[in-house]
């Protein structure tokens, strides 16, 4: 199986700054990474497919890059809606793995 | 608009059995491929299980023996029959529309809004 290995786990940031997390696979996974952010009681939302393309409806602040084995997920300028736990998924192979989550804190 | 609603979570026993239920509006489910995925109390999304469109079925090393997912095309409906629960199988329980895109890759983009097991002891 494909391990996604996130970092950081945990951010404190403010409202208005920048924000990168990072995603490493155990193996090249081409651009077949997805980010989702999930918020407590609600579904999870799809950000980013194919590692850089921004799903339909999703504010432009949110962008992602990488290819390979290394990815990121940066928020350009932070909203007070954006305070939730972030994942990346892997599609490459089945099982289908995420990493383990980052959790965006207000500072 | 597209949709997905989870049913038949509950408290069950150790070694008991739920029936989870996933039914699609929307969309026909069996021309998508259909998972389920779970996350558990302080935990992180676990992927769980996959029925694809030709009704190929996938599962995650933790489910493999005791879980079956399935379809009924008449009820536009996907089905988690969960047995031998474990205590570890405490979960909210996710199914997602799962879509190759236009960059010829596979995303989640429609998912339900979870149905809760919880295994006692």
């Amino acid at each position: 199986d494909i391990q996604m290995t996130q970092s950081p786990s945990s951010l404190s940031a403010s409202v208005g700054d920048r924000v990168t997390v990072t995603c490493r696979a155990s193996q090249s996974i081409n651009i077949y990474l997805n980010w989702y952010q999930h918020k407590p009681g609600e579904a999870p939302k799809l950000l980013i497919y194919g590692a850089s393309s921004l799903q339909s409806g999703v504010p432009s602040r949110f962008s992602g890059s990488g290819s390979g084995t290394d990815f990121t997920l940066t928020i350009s300028s932070l909203q007070p809606e954006d305070f939730a736990t972030y994942y990346c998924q892997q599609t490459y192979s089945t099982p289908r793995t995420f990493g383990q989550g980052t959790k965006l804190e207000i500072k | 608009e597209m949709q997905l609603v989870e049913s038949g979570g509950g408290l069950v026993q150790r070694g008991g059995s739920l029936r989870l239920s996933c039914v699609a509006s929307g969309f026909i489910a069996s021309t998508n491929y259909i998972t389920w995925v779970r996350q558990a109390p302080g935990k992180g999304l676990e992927w769980v299980s996959v029925i694809h469109s030709g009704g190929t079925t996938y599962y995650a090393d933790a489910v493999r023996g005791r879980f079956t997912i399935s379809r009924d095309n008449s009820k536009n409906t996907v089905y988690l029959q969960m047995n031998s629960l474990r205590a570890e199988d405490t979960a909210v329980y996710y199914c997602a529309r799962e879509l190759l895109g236009p960059t010829v890759t596979y995303y989640t983009d429609v998912w339900g809004k979870g149905t809760t097991v919880t295994v006692s002891s």
